[in-house]
């Protein structure tokens, strides 16, 4: 199952600076998109989403961007932390059409941000 | 702030056994979920329940799997004869529903499941 895919298996950046993760997505049913941070040992936790309605949200120091015409989205890390440091997932679910809401998991990006 | 909480952390089991996972998800969730993650693979969706039924499940939760709610409180994933391939970190997730928004689910700490 290859609906949600995370190319990048790993990223290195430099604390203060910018970390970009990438997402891309084949299913133009999915109408809701969430990332979550993953440390070993624990759950997923949840860190932003956003809807197909909308191109951009930000909370704090992540923003996510959302570009449906490319069936991409990107979360931008400003700026980056070592306590940053973890793997994150890109999950997508297609609510309008199945109210169970199931995610779809990328393969995850591991994220070193280095002091 | 609330969260999902699973027992037990570590669960090791011989093969063909019956196993039993509980969860007890954020207590004004109305969707609940349980995904499983095989070493170095994705996390994949196993099942969804909704109002005391399953609303979906996936290929991989056959006849073997069950679960229920038997209480007002906990959500239980049970394998009935367990195989040497369900080992793997199981997680239970719930989600909040005000009926039009969408909402993210949260995800508890998971079981690792080891079958011998």
């Amino acid at each position: 199952d290859q609906q949600v895919k995370q190319n990048s298996p790993s990223l290195s950046v430099q604390e203060g600076r910018i970390s970009i993760l990438n997402c891309d997505y084949t299913n133009s049913m999915f109408d809701y998109f969430l990332w979550y941070k993953k440390y070993p040992a624990e759950g997923p936790t949840f860190l932003i989403s956003i809807s197909s309605i909308k191109d951009k949200n930000e909370d704090g120091r992540f923003t996510v961007f959302l570009n449906k015409s490319a069936k991409h989205l990107s979360l931008h890390i400003v700026p980056s932390q070592p306590g940053d440091s973890a793997v994150y997932f890109c999950a997508a679910s297609a609510q309008i059409y199945n109210q169970g809401g199931k995610l779809i998991f990328g393969q995850g990006t591991e994220l070193s941000v280095k002091p | 702030e609330p969260e999902v909480t699973q027992t037990p952390s570590h669960q090791v089991t011989q093969m063909g056994q019956e196993v039993i996972l509980r969860c007890v998800p954020i207590s004004n969730h109305l969707y609940f979920y349980w995904y499983r993650q095989i070493l170095g693979q994705k996390v994949e969706f196993l099942v969804s329940f909704y109002n005391n039924e399953i609303s979906e499940k996936s290929e991989i939760f056959d006849d073997q799997f069950s679960v229920e709610r038997p209480d007002g409180s906990n959500f239980t994933l049970k394998i009935r004869s367990t195989k040497l391939e369900d080992s793997a970190m199981y997680f239970c997730a719930s989600r909040y529903w005000d009926g039009y928004s969408n909402q993210p689910q949260h995800f508890g700490d998971g079981t690792r499941l080891s079958i011998l």
